[in-house]
């Protein structure tokens, strides 16, 4: 258990549906981070926020939306993904930017079909 | 821009030997190096994480270093069990935004 919450663990999807991924930490870090991994993959990194504010968006579709109405809570927001989405989404969160260690949620398994 | 690499991608060993991975990466500003495991389908967990200003990091049978001159970072795995068996990743962050950036893994598996 790393303090950090994904929900849900499994998520299937159709193209057209709309569905949140939800990550949630109570370590009192002021950072967070979406990830995807697909296999073969390395890690790539999606959005950043620090202390509620966006810090970073790597080049990431509109399709996939974040909002963290918080220090707390991270979400992700998707519609109308494409098979090409299917991943595993990890949360991670820190105490600052880059400075200080990560702690990973369990990642939630995406699936579009 | 910062790029990790790991080698090997895949290494399987017997169980009691004592083993190494390697990081390396191309920013020697590096702020800190981090090292994961990952169970397969599951999340990242951290092992290690060395500062810019350290050369090595301890934690049971688990030793990280740190050579910034030249852009190296080794994991040493001291007597492995068939527990160890997992995906390795480490994680460099450098440049002015401080995110880390992740190598591809080294998948290991100790066989008994």
């Amino acid at each position: 258990e790393t303090g950090v919450t994904q929900t849900p663990r499994h998520l299937v999807m159709g193209m057209t549906n709309k569905k949140s991924l939800k990550c949630e930490q109570h370590l009192g870090h002021n950072a967070m981070y979406w990830y995807k991994q697909s296999a073969k993959k390395p890690l790539e990194l999606m959005f950043v926020y620090s202390l509620e504010e966006r810090v970073e968006n790597n080049s990431v579709p509109s399709r996939f939306s974040p909002e963290c109405p918080n220090s707390s809570h991270l979400f992700l927001h998707l519609h109308t993904l494409q098979p090409e989405d299917s991943a595993l989404y990890l949360c991670a969160s820190s105490q600052d930017i880059g400075l200080s260690e990560a702690f990973f949620g369990q990642g939630t398994r995406l699936t579009v079909v | 821009k910062q790029e990790v690499t790991q080698i090997p991608a895949a290494l399987s060993v017997p169980e009691g030997e004592n083993l190494v991975l390697n990081c390396s990466f191309t920013d020697s500003a590096i702020y800190n190096l981090q090292w994961f495991r990952q169970d397969p389908g599951k999340g990242l967990t951290s092992l290690l994480l060395i500062q810019s200003s350290q050369r090595e990091q301890t934690s049971g049978r688990l030793n990280a270093s740190l050579d910034k001159s030249s852009g190296r970072s080794t994991l040493y795995i001291a007597a492995s069990q068939p527990g160890d068996s997992a995906t390795y990743l480490c994680a460099g962050a450098s440049g002015g935004s401080y995110i880390p950036t992740f190598g591809r893994g080294t998948s290991l598996i100790v066989h008994p």
